[in-house]
């Protein structure tokens, strides 16, 4: 298994472009996770999936869009990239039993976001 | 808001030393668990503790839970210089979706 696959590894934007940040798993786990993380404040949630067609807001969502097509992806787009979105990204991928429910999630390597 | 806090956030020990951090969190939870990071790479999860029990061991890492002072602790035992990293704790909200992150300790063991 290959696990939880991001890419790319690393980007640099200018203000106002708009990307996709791909996030693929191949452990047939039905919810899927985006996270941002800066120095000094932990990982915060942006956006998350319970299956298939289903997608919530977490801490932090402005500024980005997700959708849910299929079990193993879950792509993460910048509409209209700005600086204060420059930060390192993490998907993350579990099982999901019933609500309430969380067990391990595992983790992608990250992409760096630079935005200019 | 962050649900899980640690402490301390930075922690410097010697090479057999014990290393214990804590984390603290605000509203009831289904289950708590811990991760690791080492610099610059993805998290790894190290333990799950749900909200009914109380200890937790998984080779040299033991967890605590006690849900009626709201708070965790990881301890480590014999660390070693591997263990270098930052580890987070995270929670899960009763009858919630979403698990929450703190901001981390760093812990350093020198070798």
């Amino acid at each position: 298994n290959a696990g939880v696959t991001q890419t790319p590894k690393f980007q640099v934007l200018k203000t106002g472009q708009s990307m996709t940040l791909q996030c693929a798993q191949d452990m047939n786990h039905e919810y899927m996770s985006w996270y941002r993380q800066d120095p000094g404040m932990g990982l915060r949630l942006i956006h998350y999936s319970v299956g298939a067609g289903i997608t919530d807001q977490g801490e932090v969502p402005n500024g980005y869009n997700v959708s849910r097509s299929t079990t193993e992806d879950f792509p993460l787009r910048l509409l209209s990239a700005a600086p204060s979105q420059t930060s390192v990204y993490f998907c993350a991928s579990s099982y999901y039993r019933q609500p309430g429910e969380k067990e391990t999630q595992y983790f992608g390597p990250g992409t760096r976001l630079l935005v200019l | 808001s962050q649900q899980g806090e640690e402490d301390p956030q930075a922690l410097s020990i010697q090479e057999g030393e014990n290393a214990t951090m804590n984390c603290s969190y605000k509203t009831s939870i289904n289950n708590l668990q811990w991760y690791r990071q080492n610099s610059g790479r993805g998290l790894v999860h190290l333990i799950l503790i749900r909200s009914n029990e109380r200890e937790k061991h998984s080779g040299r890492l033991r967890v605590t839970l006690d849900t009626s002072k709201k708070s965790s602790s990881l301890l480590i035992t014999a660390s070693r210089a591997a263990d270098t990293a930052s580890y987070f704790c995270a929670t899960l909200g009763s009858g919630s979706e979403k698990l929450v992150f703190g901001k981390g300790t760093k812990l350093t063991v020198n070798p």
